[in-house]
């Protein structure tokens, strides 16, 4: 069974702090996604990156995959409350059907 | 969110009472997905559409089943509800046929078996 495995599974930090969270999996992904999931609603794609090694950033937030594609980070600097939410990895296969997700991180950032 | 209509949002039922949860979507994607998330489980593939007329099990079938009627609405149908599907269900659809496309999720569909 391929698993994606979170870290942390919660973080609360003060605004203004910077935080990393981990995706990991013993698995090769063709590409790997970022979503963010806000109560009462479906998760949201923040991005994909699909060559190892790849660094995409996002205003404050940074993405990258890892060279083997095993595993990907995702770095926020400077939070904001705003960016409160459960941030979930998933990985696909090309031509598969079957996306795995990580159970997610739980990021709650105080004002 | 945009594209993707799941209903009801909420649902209370008593043990071994039987429903279907509504998936349509607006975008024109081929295949569609329904997953159901717990608590520090993430979202788990129940069953998936590649394309219509076709359906597949995925990671966690039993105690389900689909239908896709056609190319804007997949429906999956508890025949004889138990606790253990207390979870909130989501309905994902994509793109398929372009590569490293993105899951558009519906807001979720809230379940309580009791």
């Amino acid at each position: 069974t391929q698993l994606l495995e979170q870290s942390p599974q919660f973080l609360s930090i003060q605004e203004g702090e910077n935080l990393t969270v981990y995706c990991n999996s013993s698995s090769v992904f063709s590409s790997l996604q970022w979503y963010r999931q806000e109560p009462g609603e479906g998760p949201v794609l923040l991005v994909t990156v699909v060559t190892g090694g790849e660094v995409k950033k996002l205003k404050r937030l940074t993405f990258q995959f890892g060279d083997a594609r095993k595993d990907s980070s995702l770095h926020i600097t400077a939070a904001q409350p705003g960016d409160t939410g459960l941030y979930l990895c998933a990985g696909a296969h090309t031509g598969g059907f079957k996306t795995i997700f990580g159970a997610g991180t739980r990021l709650f950032v105080k004002a | 969110n945009a594209g993707v209509t799941q209903t009801p949002k909420f649902q209370v039922l008593k043990t071994g009472q039987s429903m279907t949860l509504q998936c349509a979507q607006d975008m024109n994607h081929n295949s569609m997905y329904w997953y159901r998330q717990d608590p520090g489980m993430g979202l788990r593939l129940i069953y998936y559409s590649a394309s219509e007329g076709t359906t597949d099990k995925g990671e966690v079938p039993n105690g389900y089943n689909v239908s896709r009627l056609n190319k804007r609405e997949f429906s999956l149908r508890l025949e004889s509800a138990a606790p253990s599907q207390t979870s909130v269900y989501f309905c994902a659809i994509e793109e398929r046929g372009r590569s490293n496309q993105p899951q558009h999720f519906g807001d979720g569909t809230r379940l309580s078996i009791l």
